[in-house]
C-alpha cells in the first residue's frame, strides 16, 4: 500500500487563502479526494476527482494536482471553515486517507 | 434523500467481535455503488476498514482483512460490519458510508454519523 503526507496544521486569517498539501507517489496515477470534518461531526466530502466540487460545497473550495502532489484551497477563508481537512485516494489494493490537517483560523 | 445510520453495542469486551450494522434510507443497495466502513480512534485520524457491493464483491484493508467481514443485506437494505479479536486498539468511532467507484471503489460521498465503540472489559 502506499501513504499520504499532509502538514499536521496550516493557520490563515480571515479573507486570506489556505492552502493545504497532500503528497504520494501514486497521486499521479490516481484521483485525490478532499474531506472537512467538524469536531464530533462526520467527514463531508468537499472535493472529488482532485479538482471537482459536489453540489452544495462553497466556490471558495478548489483543488488541483501536480505531480505527486495535490492541493486543496479555501480561497476567502471563513470562521466557520476551520476543521481538519483529510485527504484520500484509492487503487485496487484499497483506500489510503492522509493524517489530517487541521486548519486554524485565526 | 439518502441517509445512513449506524447501529451496534457501544461497548465491546477484549477478544469478542465487534458488530455493526448501517441501515440505509432513500436509496436502494441493489441499485449499485459500493457501501464502505471507517473508523477513527479518538483524536486521531480516518482509517478505511473496508467496501462492499450489493453482489457482495469485497475490498477490504490488508492490515485488518484477517479479522474483517463486511455483508450486505439487500431485503433490509443494510450492510454490515463484523471485526473479530478485538483488542483496545480497536477502540474508535466506526462510520459506514457511500461509496462512488469507477473500475473499483474511490471515495465517500454520503456518511452515517457514526456510532462509538470502546473496546473494555
Amino acid at each position: 500500500s502506499y501513504e499520504l503526507t499532509q502538514p499536521p496544521s496550516v493557520s490563515v486569517s480571515p479573507g486570506q487563502t489556505a492552502r493545504i498539501t497532500c503528497s504520494g507517489d501514486a497521486l499521479p496515477k490516481q484521483y485525490a479526494y478532499w474531506y472537512q470534518q467538524k469536531p464530533g461531526q462526520a467527514p463531508v466530502l468537499v472535493i472529488y476527482k482532485d479538482s471537482e466540487r459536489p453540489s452544495g460545497i462553497p466556490e471558495r473550495f478548489s483543488g488541483s494536482s501536480s505531480g505527486t502532489t495535490v492541493t486543496l484551497t479555501i480561497s476567502g477563508v471563513q470562521a466557520e471553515d476551520e476543521a481538519d481537512y483529510y485527504c484520500q485516494s484509492a487503487d485496487s489494493s484499497g483506500t489510503v486517507f492522509g493524517g489530517g490537517t487541521k486548519l486554524t483560523v485565526l | 434523500q439518502v441517509q445512513l445510520q449506524e447501529s451496534g453495542p457501544g461497548l465491546v469486551k477484549p477478544s469478542e467481535t465487534l458488530s455493526l450494522t448501517c441501515a440505509v434510507s432513500g436509496y436502494s443497495i441493489s441499485s449499485g455503488y459500493y457501501w464502505g466502513w471507517i473508523r477513527q480512534p479518538p483524536g486521531k485520524g480516518l482509517e478505511w476498514i473496508g467496501s462492499i457491493y450489493h453482489s457482495g464483491s469485497t475490498y477490504y484493508n490488508p492490515s485488518l482483512k484477517s479479522r474483517v467481514t463486511i455483508s450486505v443485506d439487500t431485503s433490509k437494505n443494510q450492510f454490515s460490519l463484523k471485526l473479530s479479536s478485538v483488542t483496545a486498539a480497536d477502540t474508535a468511532v466506526y462510520y459506514c458510508a457511500r461509496v462512488i467507484w469507477t473500475v473499483t471503489p474511490e471515495a465517500f460521498d454520503i456518511w452515517g454519523q457514526g456510532t462509538m465503540v470502546t473496546v473494555s472489559s
